[in-house]
């Protein structure tokens, strides 16, 4: 089965420091998603992504975060400047046309951020 | 914004036991679907239901979209040593095709006592 693919697997970083967490979409795939997962608790929707531009986004997807395909397989978030509170479990996740009611949506297996 | 709330939070089975747990919402959904998480993994699909009354089997897991389109829940019948791990429902609410805008369950943690 095809697979969304997320990297690092894990990362660690300095309060204030920018990071930015790397998912590779299925490839045919035409709308992306970034969701988080604290520690312990649910999943939680940050923001989609169709046609190069930002479709939804939550109240946690402050001027922080953003988002970017820079190329035809990357999608990116990008957290400017961290807080202790982002440290959560990330998830990419991508749909394929968006068409039919019940098309499946793919996770990655996630980046784990660590802010100290 | 919405809320579901899922029980039981967690569940201490024996293997071969059957298992239920439910989830609630104050708001409509137009799908309710079943994710199974393993630790350190992305959440993956179990069951997807798109009627109200639908009620869908795959396997041992069978799950219900409720009539009033605010509950659903999740059976799994005979349960082994894999299916441990963290259950969440969560709710679909299309506003826009493609939107794929999941709400997520608080999640049941299952446990098999050996």
């Amino acid at each position: 089965e095809p697979e969304v693919t997320q990297t690092p697997s894990h990362q660690v970083t300095q309060m204030g420091q920018e990071v930015i967490l790397r998912c590779v979409p299925i490839s045919n795939h035409l709308y992306f998603y970034w969701y988080r997962q604290i520690l312990g608790q649910k999943v939680e929707f940050l923001v989609s992504f169709y046609n190069n531009e930002i479709s939804e986004k939550s109240e946690i997807f402050d001027d922080q975060f953003s988002v970017e395909r820079p190329d035809g397989s990357n999608f990116t978030l990008k957290i400017r400047s961290t807080k202790l509170e982002d440290s959560a479990m990330y998830f990419c996740a991508s749909t394929g046309t968006g068409v039919f009611t019940n098309e499946k949506l793919f996770f990655g297996s996630g980046t784990q951020l660590s802010v100290l | 914004g919405q809320q579901l709330n899922q029980s039981p939070q967690s569940m201490f089975i024996q293997e071969g036991e059957d298992v239920s747990m439910n989830c609630t919402s104050s708001s409509i959904f137009n799908t309710w679907l079943w994710y199974k998480q393993d630790p350190g993994e992305g959440p993956v699909l179990l069951i997807a239901l798109y009627k109200a009354g639908e009620l869908t089997s795959n396997g041992r897991l069978t799950a219900q979209f409720g009539i009033t389109r605010k509950d659903s829940f999740l059976n799994i019948s005979a349960s082994i040593p894999s299916d441990v791990g963290i259950y969440f429902c969560a709710g679909r609410l299309i506003s826009n095709f493609g939107n794929e805008k999941l709400t997520f369950g608080t999640g049941t943690r299952l446990t098999i006592i050996p």
